[in-house]
């Protein structure tokens, strides 16, 4: 089973500033087969970042993924209000399909 | 616009069998993809049960594969979830989920329902 390592677990950023989120996996990818998601509190998760890099119909370009191999980062260039939520990193390289375990943007 | 609808009971109790079903709008479930669960603890993250092809493929968590069994009724558009012998570990929101699938692949989750709480007790 591929594990995901996302850091940090919590990200104190304040309104109109760059967060940077970590996913590292246990083994090497074949390819660039990640994907992020959003999620706010009683809501389900929302794709935002497929292939790594990729985003999904009607994410803004505030957000970006980067990375290959095992280490993917998700940047939020200027942190929106809406943007404060937990995000998960979801590898689909092998199966058993796996995730992160989180990483939560607070307001600072 | 696809859309996933989550039912079934909200509290199940200890040794016995959680039943979800999960009908899909907007999309026809022959038509394509992989349709899947993921639970999701309170407070805590999220955890791949297991998915199901339109033609009758499988694939499980392994954590789970010995309780898990998912199927599909094509004529009610919708697929279901059944996991036995349910512990209070098993307390979970439960989300279902289109798997893409592209080329003979398995990839992101990118349609998912609102999810539902299912509680193990007495």
């Amino acid at each position: 089973e591929i594990v995901m390592t996302q850091s940090p677990a919590t990200l104190s950023v304040s309104p109109g500033e760059r967060a940077t989120l970590s996913c590292r996996a246990s083994q090497i990818f074949s390819s660039s087969y990640l994907a992020w998601y959003q999620q706010k509190p009683g809501q389900a998760p929302r794709l935002l970042i497929y292939d790594a890099s990729s985003r999904a119909t009607g994410i803004p370009d505030r957000f970006g993924g980067s990375g290959s191999g095992t280490d993917f980062t998700l940047t939020i260039s200027r942190l929106e209000p809406e943007d404060f939520a937990v995000y998960y990193c979801q590898q689909y390289n092998d199966w058993p399909l796996t995730f992160g375990g989180g990483t939560k943007v607070e307001i600072k | 616009q696809v859309q996933l609808q989550e039912s079934g009971p909200g509290l199940v109790k200890p040794s016995e069998t959680l039943s979800l079903t999960c009908t899909v709008f907007g999309y026809t479930i022959s038509s394509g993809h992989y349709w899947g669960w993921i639970r999701q603890p309170p407070g805590q993250g999220l955890e791949w049960i297991g998915s199901l092809h339109h033609s009758g493929a499988t694939a499980y968590n392994p954590s789970l594969t010995s309780r898990v069994t998912v199927s599909v009724d094509t004529s009610k558009n919708h697929f279901s979830l059944k996991l036995n012998s349910v512990t209070a570990a098993d307390t979970a929101v439960y989300y279902c989920a289109r798997l893409y699938y592209s080329a003979g692949r398995c990839y992101y989750f990118d349609y998912w329902g609102q999810g539902t709480l299912v509680t193990v007790s007495s």
